[in-house]
């Protein structure tokens, strides 16, 4: 079974660009989720989806963030503009419908703002 | 909202025990999980927790006590590969079921 992915692995910009993120989730995973993990933290949610419905995004900046997810399944995380700190690691999950428990995680994207 | 508590470092050495452990608050409490990562690496699932009592898969168990808010994950016969991050993470009750984790614990193992 392949594992969720991300792109690009890696992105540096400056402050103000904007920059953005993609995600293909496991397949069949109805729920993916969106985290910001910045240095020496634990990931944060951003936001969750279920299937192309949001179910909470009630942690994302929502005045330079964005995230979508049309059909159901990739989902693109942007922002816009970006700040100095935003630097972090940007890791995309996706759990099947109802499972309460597991969280398959990509291997993120490291994004610098200089 | 929800805070957790773990040691920001722990070491130990190959062929050890070490215990790992997490104290909550949150104001609706679901669950609670604990996840590995290494450095560079993706979070990947270890352990659930929603009743009381301890839950054990291969050399690693979870424990959790609800009326303390705590639990801790215990890991037996160490090898240098359990050489990572440790983060504990609760589950609400509202609707999303969110995660939210704590700010992990650095474990080495030393030869």
């Amino acid at each position: 079974e392949a594992g969720v992915a991300q792109s690009p692995r890696y992105k540096i910009i400056e402050k103000r660009q904007s920059v953005a993120f993609w995600c293909n989730p496991i397949s069949g995973h109805a729920t993916l989720y969106w985290y910001q993990q910045i240095l020496g933290q634990g990931p944060k949610l951003l936001i969750q989806f279920q299937n192309n419905g949001v179910v909470d995004d009630s942690q994302l900046p929502k005045d330079r963030f964005s995230a979508e997810r049309l059909k159901g399944v990739d989902s693109t995380l942007k922002i816009q503009p970006a700040k100095l700190e935003d630097s972090a690691v940007y890791l995309c999950a996706s759990s099947l419908a109802g499972d309460l428990n597991e969280q398959f995680f990509g291997p993120g994207t490291r994004l610098t703002v200089l | 909202g929800q805070s957790l508590e773990q040691p920001s470092e722990v070491t130990a050495v190959e062929g050890a025990i070490v215990q790992i452990n997490c104290t909550y608050q949150t104001s609706g409490f679901y669950g609670l999980s604990w996840y590995q990562q290494h450095d560079g690496g993706a979070p990947t699932f270890l352990s659930y927790n929603a009743l009381d009592g301890l839950e054990e898969t291969g050399r690693f168990s979870s424990f959790l006590s609800r009326s303390d808010s705590y639990g801790y994950l215990l890991l037996q016969e160490l090898q240098m590969k359990d050489s990572a991050s440790y983060f504990c993470a609760v589950r609400d009750q509202g609707s999303a079921r969110q995660l939210t984790f704590g700010s992990g614990t650095q474990l080495t193992v030393l030869p």
